[in-house]
């Protein structure tokens, strides 16, 4: 257990629909990161929360957003869904405050969205 | 340009056997992290071993070791003594910026399947 939480773990949902995806971090990490793993795209970086702030963006959709709340979990929102959309959606966090030699980043079980 | 290849999609090693599963990886960054995380069918990512681009030995962690060859851009997984629990994804992915402080984004490959049979 690496004490990332995800909710839920399974989602089936409509195309066009909106769904939420939430993350609780290990305790005490302030840096959230959400991936999406897909068939086509592999695992690809959406976007990092540190301490509420966002840190960095990748291949994250328009129709994608992501906040990080003041008690440090996150969510992630998907809009008007497309089939493509279908994947298994990771959050990780990491400490990432002060020096460190590195900040390994601990993955929650995922989310494993099916748009039909 | 793909930052990680892993140019094995399947591997089969036999039980009790040792096996070594490839990476290679491109950046212009001189501070990296190495890192190589194991998908199990269930799903969820699991953390194995890290090497940071100053480490001078070779990362170890029990049965699994990182063969860091800098020179060649390689950051090969070897796993001894495999086991069945062993069969699974593995994925190798590097984290490009500072060395120090806030953690920033991975980038991975495209993973190995591993299957250890008996």
């Amino acid at each position: 257990d690496s004490g990332v939480t995800q909710t839920p773990k399974h989602l089936i949902t409509a195309t066009g629909q909106r769904v939420t995806l939430r993350c609780s971090p290990r305790s005490g990490d302030l840096s959230v990161y959400w991936y999406q793993q897909s068939l086509d795209q592999g695992l690809q970086f959406l976007i990092q929360y540190y301490n509420g702030e966002e840190r960095a963006k990748g291949n994250i959709l328009e129709r994608f957003s992501a906040q990080q709340f003041p008690d440090l979990h996150s969510e992630l929102n998907l809009s008007s869904l497309e089939l493509g959309d279908s994947a298994l959606y990771f959050c990780a966090s990491s400490a990432g405050t002060g020096e460190s030699s590195y900040n390994e980043q601990f993955f929650g079980p995922g989310t494993r969205l099916t748009v039909l | 340009a793909q930052k990680i290849t892993q140019t094995q999609p399947g591997m089969f090693v036999q039980e009790k056997e040792a096996v070594t599963l490839d990476c290679t990886y491109d950046t212009s960054d001189p501070s990296y992290g190495l890192f190589w995380y194991k998908q199990p069918s269930s799903g969820e990512m699991i953390f194995l071993i890290y090497q940071g681009s100053y480490d001078q030995q070779n990362a170890t962690e029990g049965r699994y070791s990182l063969n860091f060859q800098k020179a060649r851009k390689s950051a090969n997984l070897v796993i001894s003594a495999s086991q069945l629990g062993d069969s699974a994804m593995y994925f190798c992915a590097m984290r490009e910026g500072s060395y120090t402080g806030t953690a920033s984004k991975l980038t991975f490959g495209t993973g190995t399947r591993l299957q250890v049979t008996l």
